[in-house]
């Protein structure tokens, strides 16, 4: 079965402070696909990120970094220097084989100026 | 319009209404999905569309009705809900399914539909 846990519900952060969002995954697949997605007040889910479960590699982009680790089966999301834009609620999420996303229950980021 | 749009943004409806809710895609893809987003509970896929047909409904009670005229619009129909349907409907498309020559499943989301049933 496939399981997507993000066990901080909300955090809050003063604007400019670095700020990692946590996500586990479980599935026995040996391939899958690992998501970020962001959702602003306005309500839409704006796709962040896609890693397969072949590349650990670390990607940044911006001030947005995702540590993929499948040792520990985590695929973190870090912001450097949080801005109030940041602030939104933010969902990981796991597809594997032919099946559809399965999503966390995501963390609500506030980011006090 | 570019991507996904959702009309209506907020609808209030009594358990005896009767309301749709309206999908476009700018997008040129496939692939459509009906989630549910309720407070602190995972997004619930509810249905799927490819190519118009319904690859899949996720065990939805028949309160809610899915159409897909075409592959750029969906529907979800809606009648004698109960307040525990109220919740943030969300819509989304992907190129195709995932699988085969598309091994990842990029869903692109609207901005959803929220709902109220009192």
């Amino acid at each position: 079965a496939q399981k997507v846990t993000q066990a901080q519900t909300e955090i809050s952060v003063v604007e400019k402070e670095d700020v990692t969002l946590d996500c586990v995954y479980e599935t026995r697949d040996t391939t899958y696909y690992l998501f970020w997605y962001k959702q602003p007040p306005s309500g839409e889910l704006v796709f962040l990120i896609r890693r397969n479960s072949f590349d650990e590699q670390n990607e940044i982009s911006g001030r947005y970094s995702w540590n993929f680790q499948k040792s520990t089966s985590s695929f973190n999301f870090t912001i450097t220097a949080s801005q109030v834009v940041d602030s939104a609620v933010y969902f990981c999420a796991l597809q594997t084989g032919a099946n559809n996303l399965f999503f966390g229950t995501g963390t609500r980021l506030t980011v006090i100026p | 319009e570019t991507g996904v749009t959702q009309t209506p943004r907020h609808l209030v409806m009594g358990m005896t209404n009767k309301k749709s809710l309206k999908c476009e895609q700018h997008l040129g893809h496939n692939a459509m999905y009906w989630y549910k987003q309720s407070a602190k509970k995972p997004l619930e896929l509810m249905f799927v569309y490819n190519f118009k047909e319904q690859t899949e409904n996720n065990s939805v009670p028949s309160r809610f009705s899915p159409e897909c005229p075409n592959s750029s619009h969906l529907f979800l129909h809606l009648h004698t809900l109960q307040p525990e349907d109220s919740a943030l409907y969300l819509c989304a498309s992907s190129q195709d399914l995932a699988g085969g020559a598309t091994p990842y499943n990029e869903q692109f989301f609207g901005p959803g539909t929220r709902l109220t049933v009192l």
